[in-house]
């Protein structure tokens, strides 16, 4: 069966710095990828949703991710980040022609100013 | 822009309570879930439907019970609450299946005392 994981429950980071999220999965076919954003009192909102072609996908807010099938890894990056970025960022996995969504257990980003 | 609503936004009920949660979604998606949020586990999926009069199992659904009444209209049931269901609920909704992007409600958080 397939599932997420996110080793960092918190990760702190100072305005203006870059971040790396990580995220790993366990699938065996090729799956579609996704991250998703929570703030404060509100739904998950998509980040970006990943397939095929380019391993490094744009998502929204100037965030990216890098899919990597030899490390099962579909991280995600910000070059500068924001005190607004404060958040809980969710990876998730669907198999091809799949119904669910498997979510991983989610990140929580503090930006300190 | 997807709009998914749900409603109560809050809800206290004692043990062997009656509770039902409900969800609407006025995007004419086919897919509509539900899923509970508790930390350390992310998002859980309870049960989760294709269309009207559809409904298909999650991966945690003792205790729960779901019907599709209308393409828009998903509720969940809790016929004898216990403390262990007391968490945050999300409904989605999608227009296919797991690849496609899931626009989330705003959440029912459930204390059962």
């Amino acid at each position: 069966a397939q599932s997420v994981t996110q080793p960092d429950a918190r990760v702190t980071v100072s305005e203006g710095a870059s971040l790396q999220l990580r995220c790993k999965y366990s699938y065996s076919g090729t799956p579609y990828l996704f991250w998703y954003v929570q703030y404060p009192r509100q739904g998950l909102q998509l980040l970006l949703k990943y397939y095929s072609g380019d391993p490094v996908v744009q998502g929204v807010n100037g965030f990216e991710a890098e899919f990597s099938k030899s490390n099962s890894s579909f991280h995600l990056r910000k070059a500068s980040v924001h005190w607004s970025d404060s958040a809980v960022y969710f990876c998730a996995l669907s198999e091809t022609g799949g119904y669910k969504v498997v979510f991983g257990s989610g990140t929580r980003l503090l930006v300190s100013p | 822009e997807a709009a998914v609503t749900q409603s109560p936004r809050n809800k206290v009920t004692v043990t062997g309570g009656n509770v039902t949660l409900s969800c609407r979604q006025t995007n004419s998606h086919n897919y509509m879930y539900w899923y509970r949020q508790d930390t350390g586990h992310g998002l859980r999926l309870i049960h989760y439907s294709y269309g009207a009069g559809n409904l298909q199992i999650g991966d945690v659904p003792d205790g729960y019970k779901a019907t599709r009444t209308t393409q828009e209209d998903f509720f969940l049931l809790l016929e004898l609450a216990s403390p262990s269901q007391t968490s945050l609920y999300f409904c989605a909704s999608s227009t296919g299946g797991g690849q496609d992007t899931q626009y989330f409600g705003p959440g029912t958080r459930l204390l059962v005392l």
